[in-house]
This record gives C-alpha cells, structure tokens and sequence, in this order.
C-alpha cells in the first residue's frame, strides 16, 4: 500500500520561498510507471496541479504555467522523497498543498493516492 | 474558475440516485482525455472514486459508477447513503493548461 506522509512549515512569510517534502513509502521515486506530483487547494482557486516530476531513464519536469517562473520540485532517491519549492510567495499562495502520485505516465493519470495536505498560510 | 464546470451544490434522499456532470471543452474532455472522479470527505484528502472514465477502484462500492461523452462526463451514485455526503470533483487533462479539476460539488444527504 503506496503511503505518502507530508512535512514543512506552515507559516510563511510573504516574498520568501515554500518548502515541502513529501516521504513515500510502498513505491519508489524513481518508478519509471508513475509521476510524484503536488496539488494545491484553496477556496479561491480550488484543485490546481503545480507540477510533476518522473522518471523515464532520466529525470523530468512539468509545471503548470500559472507557477512556472517560480516553482522546483526535486526528487530525491537517496530519502526516496521529492520536495516543493515555491519562490516568491504572496497571499495568494496561501491553500492547503497535498503531494500524489499520479497512476499512470501519460496525461490520462488519475491521482492516487493523495497525502494528507499541508496547510500554507503566507503571512507577516 | 475552474476549466471543467460542476454543479455548486446538490441533495438527494437516502435510497436515491443522483448525477454529478462535469462538463469540460475541446482541449480537454473534448480531444478525449480521460475522465476521473475523486470524493473528499470533510477535512480529509480527496480519494479516487472512479478512474479511466468509469472504471471502479478496489474498495469503491459498486453504488458508484460514471460515464462520459463527447465534452461531459457524468458520476451517477445509486442508492445513496448518509456515508457519501461529500465533495465530489471531476479531473482531465488540458492541452493548454496541464492536469485539470472541476470546481466541486457539494453533495447533501438530506
């Protein structure tokens, strides 16, 4: 059973940088048959996807465009781990982030399962 | 506002059977990128109901089924228990825009 257990801050600061890390246990990072995404949620945008990576004999990325100037997300096979990064936030970043695995390679991936969310406030 | 277009909000009677529709456009449901379905529980994360347009995940009660065409999809939920009052969101993929969501139907047992 694929288990994701989530961990970072849930303040931050407005112009500074989110971090969050994403633990998986019963699958690997580098499984050439899934992508380790995250996905915000928040009343004023509801679910958006942020970005993905995955990897196919080498690493990859994709970013939604809304976040694309300003986010990273890193795998990290030593911890079999992959982390966010979102630059320069403001209150608008404020939502509850959850990471997923996305089931299959291709755009036709559904999402399963999900972590448990972490809260973000981005506040002074 | 959200690519794909649910309904705010619905109620059904225990026993009942209700629909959910998602409808979606030419860059997404209409080029036929699949459809999947995810329910959320109150203060929990969304959970996969129906994936691949209408194929059931191990665990999901038969009660839940879902069809799609052309630019809508549908999530249909026979015999309704006080169980599946929840938030219901449908999810695609966007040329223009990545992986998609619907903005959510609040769902009531009444």
């Amino acid at each position: 059973q694929v288990q994701l257990q989530q961990s970072g801050p849930g303040l931050v600061k407005p112009s500074q940088t989110l971090s969050l890390t994403c633990v998986i246990s019963g699958d690997s990072v580098s499984s050439n048959s899934v992508a380790w995404n995250w996905v915000r949620q928040s009343p004023s945008r509801g679910l958006e996807w942020l970005g993905r990576t995955y990897h196919r004999s080498k690493w990859y990325t994709d970013y939604a465009q809304s976040v694309k100037s300003r986010i990273t997300i890193d795998p990290d096979t030593s911890k079999n781990q992959f982390s966010l990064q979102l630059n320069s936030v403001t209150p608008e970043d404020t939502a509850l982030y959850y990471c997923v695995r996305g089931a299959q390679p291709g755009t036709g991936s559904w999402f399963d399962p999900w972590g448990r969310g972490t809260l973000v406030t981005v506040s002074s | 506002q959200s690519v794909l277009t649910q309904p705010p909000s619905l109620s059904g009677a225990p026993g009942q059977r209700v629909t959910i529709s998602c409808s979606g456009t030419s860059s997404n449901m209409g080029t036929g990128y699949d459809v999947h379905w995810y329910q959320q529980l109150p203060g929990t994360a969304p959970k996969l109901v129906i994936y691949s347009n209408n194929e059931r995940p191990s665990g999901v009660p038969q009660r839940f089924s879902a069809s799609r065409s052309g630019t809508s999809a549908t999530l249909a939920i026979t015999g309704l228990q006080p169980e599946d009052e929840a938030d219901y969101y449908c999810q695609s993929y966007d040329t223009m825009n990545g992986w998609v969501f619907g903005g959510g139907t609040k769902l009531t047992v009444l």
